[in-house]
């Protein structure tokens, strides 16, 4: 148990629905992540929160939405997907402001999309 | 940028054996951190070591060990007396210096699978 839980673990979804990943820490932290996993490729940083306050997003498409309404808590809204979406999003979180701690995972929310 | 190689995609060890996985890197900071994680089937990643940029000894954290070769860009991850358990994703990953969060930049990974 690393004090960060994600919901649902398995989700699957039709292009045209609307969904949201859930994620919870437990640890006091300040920054929040969320990752992408999809086969064969390296994990991808989506989204960065620090304080609440979005501090990085890698030119990810509209169709994902990220939503921090306080230190403990972060959202990825869905909407539109595509196929090729698929893939394990993990979220995280570390202390904030000490740019070189360990990121704390949780394990994950399986994504298909159909 | 940062850049993450991991060269091994599937390693075979024998149980009790140890293994080292491999990991080289690229950067510009002069100052970053090195990460291993490990990621069984059920999906979490699970920290297993860091390395500081500045840190004068190699980790060492139980059974794992990091083999930091700084002049090389290597920060490979031994296991010694593998176990049946470690079969799992092994992740090697980099840090960029951010105050405002620590964005890992990871590898591909390494299969580790443990032979009884």
């Amino acid at each position: 148990e690393t004090g960060v839980t994600q919901t649902p673990r398995h989700l699957v979804m039709g292009m045209t629905n609307k969904k949201s990943l859930k994620c919870e820490q437990h640890l006091g932290h300040n920054a929040m992540y969320w990752y992408k996993q999809s086969a064969k490729k390296p994990l991808e940083l989506m989204f960065v929160y620090s304080l609440e306050e979005r501090v990085e997003n890698n030119s990810v498409p509209s169709r994902f939405s990220p939503e921090c309404p306080n230190s403990s808590h972060l959202f990825l809204h869905l909407h539109t997907l595509q196929p090729e979406d698929s893939a394990l999003y993990l979220c995280a979180s570390s202390p904030q402001g000490k740019g070189l701690e360990k990121l704390f995972f949780g394990s994950g929310t399986q994504l298909s999309v159909l | 940028a940062q850049k993450i190689t991991q060269t091994q995609p599937g390693m075979f060890v024998q149980e009790k054996e140890a293994v080292t996985l491999d990991c080289t890197y690229d950067t510009s900071d002069p100052s970053y951190g090195l990460f291993w994680y490990k990621q069984p089937s059920s999906g979490e990643m699970i920290f297993l070591i860091y390395q500081g940029s500045y840190d004068q000894q190699n980790a060492t954290e139980g059974r794992y060990s990091l083999n930091f070769q700084k002049a090389r860009k290597s920060a490979n991850l031994v296991i010694s007396a593998s176990q049946l358990g470690d079969s799992a994703m092994y992740f090697c990953a980099m840090s960029r210096n951010n105050n405002a969060g620590n964005m890992l930049t990871f590898g591909g990974g390494t299969r580790l699978m443990v032979k009884p």
